[in-house]
């Protein structure tokens, strides 16, 4: 199985600060037609997951632009420009190239 | 508005059944593979299983294989999961998501209890 390590598992982020996310796979990530199968997915307290990011750095419909993918081969990471109230959550990446398909642990974001 | 939702959940005892079913609405279904993805109570995401547009590739994560069984029917837009032999560790939220998962309805609660 393809293995998904995110880091750090929870941060604690000041209001208007920046915040990013690690996302670690085991085994490369990379189609054969070159795209690169790994998503981002936000949980908030209570509710389902909402994709946020595909394909490493495309952003979903209706995603804020405060927020932004990047990463190659992999090494993924997930950046927050200024972390707002509303981002409070727990956020996931996912593999998708390989099966199973595999999350990774999460990351818990808090408001310090 | 594209919707899915899952309905089908319960309280079953070990050893039992339960078939959940996900509607799909406003939403090419018969386009996309499909899946179900669990989420166990306080703990992360798991991909259970997958079928392709025509429901003639199946794929299942190793914990479920043998006992889960995931088909679907293009004609009512649905998708179904099929659980038997069922385990307390099989407690969990089921979502059914399309490829890529961009898509998620508010899931289905299974509970596996004695």
């Amino acid at each position: 199985d393809a293995l998904m390590t995110q880091s750090p598992l929870s941060l604690s982020v000041t209001l208007g600060q920046p915040a990013s996310i690690s996302c670690r796979s085991s085994q490369g990530l990379v189609q054969s037609d070159g795209n690169t199968d790994l998503n981002w997915f936000q949980q908030r307290p209570g509710q389902s997951p909402r994709r946020l990011i595909y394909r490493v750095s495309n952003r979903d419909s209706g995603v804020p632009d405060r927020f932004s993918g990047s990463g190659s081969g992999t090494d993924f990471t997930l950046k927050i420009s200024r972390v707002e109230a509303e981002d409070v959550a727990v956020y996931y990446c996912m593999q998708y190239r390989h099966w199973p398909h595999t999350f990774g642990q999460g990351t818990k974001l808090e408001i310090k | 508005e594209v919707q899915l939702v899952e309905s089908g959940g319960g309280l079953v005892q070990p050893g039992g059944s339960l078939k959940l079913s996900c509607a799909a609405s406003a939403f090419s279904f018969s386009s996309h593979w499909m899946a179900w993805v669990r989420q166990a109570p306080g703990k992360g995401l798991e991909w259970v299983a997958n079928t392709n547009e025509h429901g003639s590739e199946k794929y299942y994560v190793d914990s479920v294989r043998g006992r889960f069984t995931i088909s679907r029917d293009n004609a009512k837009n649905s998708l179904y999961l099929q659980m038997d032999s069922l385990r307390t560790e099989d407690t969990a939220v089921y979502y059914c998501v399309p490829g890529g998962a961009g898509i998620w309805g508010q899931g289905t609660t299974v509970t596996v209890s004695s």
